[in-house]
């Protein structure tokens, strides 16, 4: 079983709307939690960490839930360039590297 | 400042033979980490240092693949005789080590691997 489980999509959504992103983590002893993006043949940059209180970045709204291990991500208000692949990513207690979704492409149409 | 960089952006290889990466991480950072994506996929972790020394090379998929940090610096990861199933986009990824251990994984813009 992988690591992290995301719903590849295609989520294609008009400009304007409000979409929203989920991934389950499986190990109950992952550490940190993260959304980076991937814009296509570019590498990923790290959009947002999570945290069990939830956080805000402007129009990106991302949550953590520990016990349901369970992380989202919500886009207020969809840009043509919040096209990308969204990548669901934690760490592990005792591991360095981070531990990536498949992602799941977004495509906002005019 | 300098991101991280990698080399080749591309290489094409045919099957069985040798190739070499090269990554140049941020100046400074303690930490590098290579991550094999392919096609479709997220990144997938193959091996980490810290300075010069590899801490973690779990997941390298097979004796056929190497890497070294010699002066805890410059990276390269060799992968010899070379199989189709070794396509994929070469990550590289540098991070300083932070109190706490969370960081942010500054990436490279790839090496596009194709085995023919």
């Amino acid at each position: 079983r992988k690591e992290v489980e995301q719903d590849p999509g295609p989520f294609n959504v008009p400009e304007g709307a409000t979409v929203a992103f989920n991934c389950t983590y499986s190990n109950s002893a992952s550490q940190s939690f993260f959304w980076y993006r991937q814009d296509c043949r570019k590498e990923p940059k790290l959009l947002m960490s999570v945290y069990s209180s939830g956080n805000e970045d402007g129009r990106f709204t991302a949550q953590l839930n520990r016990a349901s291990q369970y992380i989202s991500l919500l886009i207020r208000d969809s840009k043509l360039s919040d096209s990308a692949t969204y990548l669901c990513v934690v760490t592990k207690t005792g591991a360095n590297n981070l531990f990536f979704g498949t992602g799941t492409r977004l495509t906002v149409i005019p | 400042g300098a991101g991280v960089s990698q080399s080749p952006r591309y290489k094409v290889a045919k099957r069985g033979q040798d190739v070499a990466l090269r990554c140049d991480p941020i100046s400074g950072h303690v930490s590098l980490f290579w991550y094999q994506q392919a096609l479709g996929q997220g990144p997938e972790f193959l091996t980490y240092f810290q300075n010069e020394a590899q801490l973690d090379k779990s997941g390298l998929p097979s004796d056929r693949f190497f890497a070294e940090r010699p002066e805890g610096s410059v990276s390269t990861l060799k992968i010899q005789r070379t199989q189709q199933e070794d396509s994929a986009v070469y990550l590289c990824a540098s991070s300083e080590r932070l109190a706490g251990g969370v960081y942010e994984q500054f990436f490279g813009p790839g090496t596009r691997l194709t085995v023919l």
